[in-house]
C-alpha cells in the first residue's frame, strides 16, 4: 500500500548549521508533498510544500526539493535557530487537498 | 488559510465512555479529514467526513467505534466510542479543497 518513509527520526545540528531531512514515497501516483513543523502540544503547521512538476521550492531559509524518478523529496533548513526545533513530517498525497500518506517524524534539535 | 478549532483541547475519559470531538472552521470547506496521532507516533488518517454523505473509512477504522456528522460545510464530530487506553492520541482534524490541508491544534485524549 502507499507509505512514506523518512529518515533520520532525530537530529542534532548546532546553531547556525544546515538539517536536511529526506523521504521517499511508494505511490507513484503521487503529486503533491507537503512539509509540516509540529510542535509541542500543538497541530502541525505547513511549512511548505511542491507539487510534482517542480524540482525545487524555497522560502527563505527552508526549500524542498523533489526527485520524481527516485521518487524521493527532500527538507533543507539554513542556517537554523532554536526555534527550528521541532518535530518535522513529510506527507504525499494524490492532490493538494487529498489524503495525506504521512512519514514517521523527525525531530530536529538546534542547540544553541 | 482557515482557522480550526477544536474541542475538548484535552480530556481525561473511563474506559467504556464515548467522547465526540468537535471541530469548527472559519470558512466553508467540503472536505474535512480527521486524523489519529498515538503518542510519539506520526499520523494516521482515520476518515475523510464530505458534507451531505457518508464518511469514508480507512483501512483498520470502523464507523461503530468511530462515528462521524458532519450536518454542515464548517463543522464536523468525530465520537471515540467505548474507549480504551489503546486509544489514548491525539485527535486532529484537517482541512483541504484544492488547497494545502491545515490542522487544528486536536484532541489530547487520554483514557485511565
Amino acid at each position: 500500500g502507499e507509505n512514506v518513509e523518512q529518515h533520520p527520526s532525530t537530529l542534532s545540528v548546532q546553531e547556525g548549521d544546515s538539517a536536511v531531512i529526506k523521504c521517499t514515497y511508494s505511490d507513484s501516483a503521487s503529486n503533491y508533498f507537503p512539509w509540516y513543523k509540529q510542535e509541542l502540544g500543538k497541530g502541525p503547521q505547513l511549512i511548505i510544500d511542491i507539487r510534482s512538476n517542480v524540482g525545487e521550492k524555497k522560502d527563505q531559509r527552508i526549500a524542498v526539493t523533489l526527485n520524481k524518478t527516485a521518487k524521493h523529496f527532500s527538507l533543507h533548513i539554513t542556517e537554523t535557530q532554536p526555534e527550528d526545533s521541532a518535530v518535522y513530517f513529510c506527507a504525499a498525497s494524490r492532490g493538494q487537498g487529498g489524503k495525506l500518506i504521512f512519514g514517521q517524524g523527525t525531530e530536529l534539535s538546534v542547540k544553541p | 488559510s482557515a482557522v480550526i478549532s477544536q474541542k475538548p483541547s484535552r480530556d481525561i475519559c473511563q474506559r467504556g465512555t464515548s467522547l465526540t470531538i468537535q471541530c469548527q472552521v472559519d470558512s466553508q470547506v467540503t472536505m474535512m479529514f480527521w486524523y489519529r496521532q498515538q503518542p510519539g507516533q506520526s499520523l494516521t488518517l482515520i476518515a475523510t467526513a464530505n458534507q451531505g454523505s457518508e464518511a469514508t473509512y480507512e483501512s483498520g477504522f470502523v464507523i461503530d467505534k468511530f462515528p462521524i456528522s458532519r450536518p454542515n460545510l464548517t463543522f464536523s464530530t468525530l465520537t471515540v466510542s467505548n474507549m480504551s487506553p489503546e486509544d489514548s492520541s491525539i485527535y486532529l482534524c484537517s482541512v483541504g479543497q484544492e488547497k494545502p490541508q491545515h490542522f487544528g491544534d486536536g484532541t489530547r485524549l487520554s483514557i485511565l
